[in-house]
């Protein structure tokens, strides 16, 4: 069963716009959140995180974005470089317990 | 100045025939983790050892066991590999003593592939 799901495989978007990924999740008792990018042939890297006290953490031109009574989280990438165009994975965890990782979405940046 | 190595990057067995794929890590993080991706999937946490101790989820099958010989090495180790089997497996490490809240640091990953 799917805790984490990000129901956009892809994106695509133009260089200079904003690009938002969508990320969804069941357990209510997710209280961490982080997102990690991946570049092919590469593992996943970490980018931002946000806990479940805050509904904003911002880190340059990254921003998630955590809605807890909908059970939804977004990064926001503004503005968009080509160096963008990756898989972006979202992951939560539950009191200190083990991460669920969603499928991911692959974003294109077009220059 | 790589920090988390997976050896090897590919590897092919055939069916039922044991296979062991090998991470090191140079980070010194007292956590390390095993994930299984298969395509289009999220990564699935097989186990994971906090320094010596290991913590195997529900749902890992018996098949999978894994080593770690010191804070450097950590082994999987699949001892009949079947087809079901193929995946990339990704490697990760941690620092924290509440590994979930802190950023793993994820090798390349082995692709698995299983004939």
């Amino acid at each position: 069963d799917q805790q984490v799901k990000q129901n956009s495989p892809s994106l695509s978007v133009q260089e200079g716009r904003i690009s938002i990924l969508n990320c969804d999740y069941t357990n209510s008792m997710f209280d961490y959140f982080l997102w990690y990018k991946k570049y092919p042939a590469e593992g996943p890297t970490f980018l931002i995180s946000i806990s479940s006290i805050k509904d904003k953490n911002e880190d340059g031109r990254f921003t998630v974005f955590l809605n807890k009574s909908a059970k939804h989280l977004s990064l926001h990438i503004v503005p968009s470089q080509p160096g963008d165009s990756a898989v972006y994975f979202c992951a939560a965890s539950a009191l200190g317990n083990q991460f669920y990782f969603g499928t991911g979405t692959s974003l294109t940046v077009i220059p | 100045d790589a920090m988390v190595i997976q050896n090897p990057r590919y590897q092919v067995t055939q069916f039922g025939k044991p296979v062991t794929l090998s991470c090191s890590q140079t980070l010194n993080h007292n956590v390390m983790y095993w994930y299984q991706q298969k395509s289009s999937q999220a990564p699935k946490l097989l186990f994971h050892y906090y320094d010596k101790d290991f913590n195997n989820e529900a749902d890992t099958p018996d098949n999978f066991q894994s080593r770690r010989p010191n804070t450097s090495f950590c082994f999987l180790d699949i001892r009949s590999p079947g087809l079901g089997d193929a995946a990339m497996y990704l490697c990760a490490t941690s620092t924290a003593a509440t590994p979930s809240t802190d950023t793993q640091y994820f090798g390349p990953g082995t692709r698995l592939t299983v004939l």
